[in-house]
C-alpha cells in the first residue's frame, strides 16, 4: 500500500469552480507540504504544516488555502480556480525525528488538475 | 537570483556514458543536499542525501557537495535507460527543502 496517497489522481474543471485535493498518509509524520509542479518551473511550495495546529504559507500561496484536519490528513483547496492553475499538484511528508534530520519529504503520487 | 539554479536540459546520452548534473546556490545556510529523480507521471523519489561538504557514493551515483563554491553535483556511471528520468536537486537549511527546477536526462539504448 502506498504509504501518500492523493485523491483524486486527475481532475478536469471549469474557471470559478472549488476544488479541493487531499492528502492521506500512513508514514506517521508530523510534518506535510503542498506542492505544485509546471514544465519549466520545477516544485514550488504552496503551504507547509508542521503538526496539526500549524499552517505556513509557502512561495506561492495566493488564491489557494489548506487545511490540517488530522496528522495523517492534509488538504488543498482552490476557492476559485482559475485557468493558470492548471498543473501537477504533489503532497509531501517528512519526519524531523528521523535519521535524516535534514528533512528528506516522501512524495504522493501527484494530481492533474486541469482549469478550463 | 533564484536561491537553486539548476539546468533544465534536456539531457541525451547514449548508454554506457558517464553523466554529470548539477546544480548552484546562492543561500550559505543550505547544509543538507539531496537529489530526487522523478520519472514520468510519478511523485520524486530520494536518490541520493548529502550533510554538509564532501561525497556520497552509492552504487552507480556519486553525489558531491562543494559548499565553498556553492556547488552540487551528481554522476551517473554506466548509465542505463532506466536511468532516463527528471533529476531534482533539492537543499535546506531547517526549513522545507528549496527545489531546483529539474534536468531531464534521456540514455540512449
Amino acid at each position: 500500500d502506498a504509504d501518500v496517497t492523493q485523491t483524486p489522481r486527475n481532475r478536469i474543471t471549469k474557471t470559478g469552480k472549488r476544488i479541493m485535493l487531499e492528502c492521506s498518509q500512513t508514514k506517521g509524520h508530523d510534518r506535510m507540504y503542498w506542492y505544485r509542479q509546471d514544465p519549466g518551473l520545477g516544485l514550488r511550495l504552496i503551504y507547509y504544516s508542521f503538526d496539526v495546529k500549524d499552517i505556513n504559507k509557502g512561495e506561492i500561496s495566493d488564491g489557494y488555502s489548506v487545511s490540517r484536519q488530522a496528522q495523517a490528513k492534509f488538504s488543498l483547496s482552490l476557492e476559485s480556480a482559475i485557468p493558470n492553475q492548471t498543473a501537477l499538484y504533489f503532497c509531501a511528508t517528512s519526519d524531523p525525528g528521523g535519521d535524516r534530520v535534514g528533512n528528506e519529504q516522501f512524495f504522493g503520487p501527484g494530481t492533474r488538475l486541469t482549469v478550463l | 537570483q533564484k536561491e537553486v539554479e539548476q539546468d533544465p536540459g534536456p539531457l541525451s546520452v547514449p548508454e554506457g556514458a558517464i553523466v554529470s548534473l548539477n546544480c548552484t546556490y546562492s543561500n550559505s545556510a543550505f547544509q543538507y543536499f539531496m537529489w530526487y529523480r522523478q520519472y514520468s507521471r510519478k511523485g520524486p523519489e530520494l536518490l541520493m542525501y548529502t550533510y554538509s561538504s564532501g561525497n556520497k557514493e552509492d552504487g552507480r551515483f556519486t553525489a558531491q557537495v562543494d559548499k565553498s563554491s556553492k556547488y552540487i553535483s551528481l554522476f551517473i556511471r554506466d548509465s542505463q535507460p532506466s536511468d532516463s528520468a527528471t533529476y531534482l536537486c533539492a537543499m535546506s537549511a531547517d526549513t522545507p527543502l528549496v527545489f531546483g527546477k529539474g534536468t531531464r536526462l534521456s540514455v540512449i539504448a
